[in-house]
């Protein structure tokens, strides 16, 4: 199956820093990716929707400033936590599914674990 | 947008037995409905799937039922075992490949 990789799987910075986190499709082209955010017990939020060479589309209540999202090619993501604060720990997960097959299964990375100090 | 409620949020069953987790939508023109298992700090795996033109999936000791009249969908896991012991999350598309996922489903296997 399809498969996508995420960076770093953990992460620990000190408030008020930016951290970077990857999302590749290792053997597929995504024209599409898509952001989640689980805090601990709970379910997956999306987050936004990140759309190869153009904006990406953030859910209602998400800081598009805070949580910048860049998809520069067929198979990268980035999400970059910008001033990140305590509030701000969570897993981060990113999805892509087969562009143009129209199946609707999506291939989950492996998640980061942000903590903020 | 797309509400999907999920119950139980726990749930415990004896090892051998049946689990049931149900999940309902609001969106009717949802038309793929996916099952996830996770198991702790790791990526959601898909474990069976669905799409609105059938009504029931099986695979194995998996099963998906599909009901688009009355807008829910249940897992059904039989004869239970420890390794099944995890969070499952139901979900429902919306727009293509936008998933909104149910509340989850703590399962823990008795042995």
């Amino acid at each position: 199956g399809a498969v996508v990789s995420q960076h770093p799987s953990w992460v620990i910075c000190k408030s008020g820093t930016s951290v970077k986190i990857e999302c590749r499709s290792l053997d597929f082209q995504a024209t599409t990716m898509f952001w989640y955010r689980q805090f601990p017990k709970q379910s997956l939020m999306l987050m936004a929707t990140s759309n190869e060479g153009s904006k990406a589309t953030y859910e209602q209540g998400v800081e598009k400033d805070k949580f910048l999202i860049n998809h520069a090619s067929l198979t990268l993501s980035t999400l970059t936590v910008t001033s990140a604060h305590p509030e701000d720990s969570s897993f981060y997960i990113c999805s892509a599914g087969l562009a143009g097959t129209g199946t609707g299964e999506l291939f989950f990375g492996e998640g980061s674990r942000l903590t903020v100090l | 947008g797309e509400n999907v409620e999920q119950h139980p949020s726990t749930l415990s069953v004896q090892e051998g037995d049946s689990a049931v987790i149900k999940c309902t939508y609001s969106d009717s023109a949802s038309n793929y409905f996916p099952w996830y298992k996770q198991e702790l700090g790791k990526r959601p795996q898909l474990i069976i799937d669905i799409r609105s033109n059938v009504g029931e999936k099986k695979d194995q000791r998996i099963a998906v039922t599909l009901n688009k009249t009355a807008k829910h969908f249940s897992l059904h896991i039989t004869e239970t075992q420890p390794e099944d012991s995890a969070v499952y999350f139901c979900a429902a598309n919306t727009k293509g490949e936008k998933l909104t996922f149910g509340t989850g489903t703590r399962l823990t296997i008795i042995p």
